[in-house]
């Protein structure tokens, strides 16, 4: 059974770079036509998507977000990570993992909580 | 402001239908057929109970389906369950490589 679970620091200090990453259990990052996302949901907001790598290594990042953004994955880890950098009070979020279908996800990882601040 | 609207709330009664609505645009939830909803318990992962409009997962109760008409999919829960008490989520696909979600929907089973 696929299981994800979304692990990193859960404070993180304005203009630094939040690193998450999500371990894949059940299941391989570099399983033929499988994509990897993260998504998040600020305090009160709906959920925003982040971004997806397939497995084949090609990312692709939500606009707005895509200048701060890289999407990496660790095949011998079997797991995917966020990197974010210069991040603000706007970036805390519950920051979750999902895959591994292009479109939708199937399964999600429970979410972390990263909150910014000094 | 979320990319897909949603209304912020919704009750029904145990055993009454309920249908939450997920509004976008020609761009996305009219222009693909890949719509889906997710269902998220306090403290729990997000659960996928709806995808490509109107397919449910292995598992997913028959009370639950979806539909599109236009720019608005819709998830009806029939037969209203306390346990269907949840915050529920819609997202599309939105062309190049996109993914947009709804501000999500809290069901109350009254």
């Amino acid at each position: 059974q696929l299981q994800l679970r979304e692990s990193g620091p859960g404070l993180v200090k304005p203009s630094e770079t939040l690193s998450l990453t999500c371990s894949v259990s059940g299941g391989s990052v570099n399983s033929p036509v499988s994509y990897w996302a993260w998504i998040r949901q600020p305090p009160g907001k709906g959920l925003e998507w982040i971004g997806t790598i397939a497995y084949s290594g090609t990312t692709y990042y939500n606009p707005p977000l895509k200048s701060r953004v890289t999407i990496s994955g660790d095949t011998s880890k079997n797991q995917f990570s966020l990197t974010l950098s210069s991040v603000t009070a706007a970036d805390t979020a519950v920051y979750y993992c999902g895959g591994p279908q292009y479109y939708h996800m199937d399964v999600w990882g429970k979410g972390t909580t990263v909150t910014v601040s000094s | 402001q979320s990319a897909l609207s949603q209304p912020p709330s919704a009750s029904g009664s145990p055993g009454q239908s309920v249908t939450i609505s997920c509004t976008g645009t020609s761009s996305d939830i009219g222009a693909f057929k890949y719509v889906s909803w997710y269902q998220r318990h306090p403290g729990k992962a997000p659960k996928l109970i709806i995808y490509e409009v109107t397919k449910r997962p292995s598992g997913v109760p028959d009370r639950f389906s979806g539909s599109k008409s236009g720019n608005t999919a819709s998830l009806t829960v029939s037969g209203l369950q306390a346990e269907d008490e949840a915050d529920y989520y819609c997202s599309s696909y939105a062309g190049n490589n996109l993914l947009l979600f709804g501000g999500g929907t809290k069901l109350t089973v009254l």
